[in-house]
């Protein structure tokens, strides 16, 4: 596609389930970003790929979140056992090699009720 | 340690009128980049425009204009002659090549154009 792609684009769930959210970058883009924006957080970053590799997961706010790429493409986002300060709205990018700007899509809305 | 500061949190002006969105950044490294997203209802982030920091020469882009000021360390993003379609929340955000490649964001300006 033309843009990257994130899947749902919303989902609730019960408190305690875990949840998956996928994310496609753009074709041909080789590090992909996952960020959280949550009111009174704003933007928060939470991992990042470089290909298949994740070199920072300094974000990752628990050890009930965990992300991974295969094929230097999709990537999913995990949260086990979700918790309602989970719910917000998780937004991935992605970045062509070389050029410093990330490409955005229209995230995935969480509600944990 | 990197922060962007966006002191507006709401603006609304009438259709037509000019309106500055401040951006205040901080970072000890020499070496940068500046960018402006723009958030429209559809949740998207949509890229604007990146500087980095060796570059001050300002940017217009048909109605958009951007004021990079070292000295400050201001970002200033400014539309002129603003149209309904303008609404959105805009991000300011900061990142450093070549070290985690994560982008700092503002907490983002919502800003309302009223026809």
């Amino acid at each position: 596609g033309a843009g990257v792609s994130q899947s749902p684009s919303n989902k609730v769930t019960e408190k305690g389930k875990d949840v998956e959210l996928r994310c496609d970058p753009i074709s041909g883009h080789t590090a992909l970003y996952w960020y959280r924006q949550s009111l009174g957080q704003g933007l928060e970053f939470l991992i990042y790929f470089q290909g298949n590799s994740a070199p920072d997961k300094s974000g990752l706010p628990s050890d009930r979140f965990s992300a991974e790429r295969t094929g230097g493409s999709v990537s999913t986002l995990t949260i086990q056992r979700t918790q309602q300060e989970d719910s917000a709205v998780y937004l991935c990018a992605s970045r062509p090699p070389a050029l410093d700007i990330q490409y955005f899509g229209a995230g995935t809305r969480l509600s944990v009720l | 340690a990197q922060k962007v500061t966006q002191a507006q949190t709401e603006i609304s002006v009438v259709e037509k009128e000019d309106v500055t969105l401040d951006c205040v950044y901080e970072t000890r490294d020499t070496t940068y980049y500046l960018f402006w997203y723009k958030q429209p209802p559809s949740g998207e982030l949509v890229f604007l425009i990146r500087r980095n920091s060796f570059d001050e020469q300002n940017e217009i882009s048909g109605r958009y204009s951007w004021n990079f000021q070292k000295s400050t360390s201001s970002f200033n993003f400014t539309i002129t002659a603003s149209q309904v379609v303008d609404s959105a929340v805009y991000f300011c955000a900061l990142s450093v090549p070549n070290r985690d490649d994560k982008i700092i964001f503002g907490k983002g300006t919502r800003l309302h154009i009223l026809p």
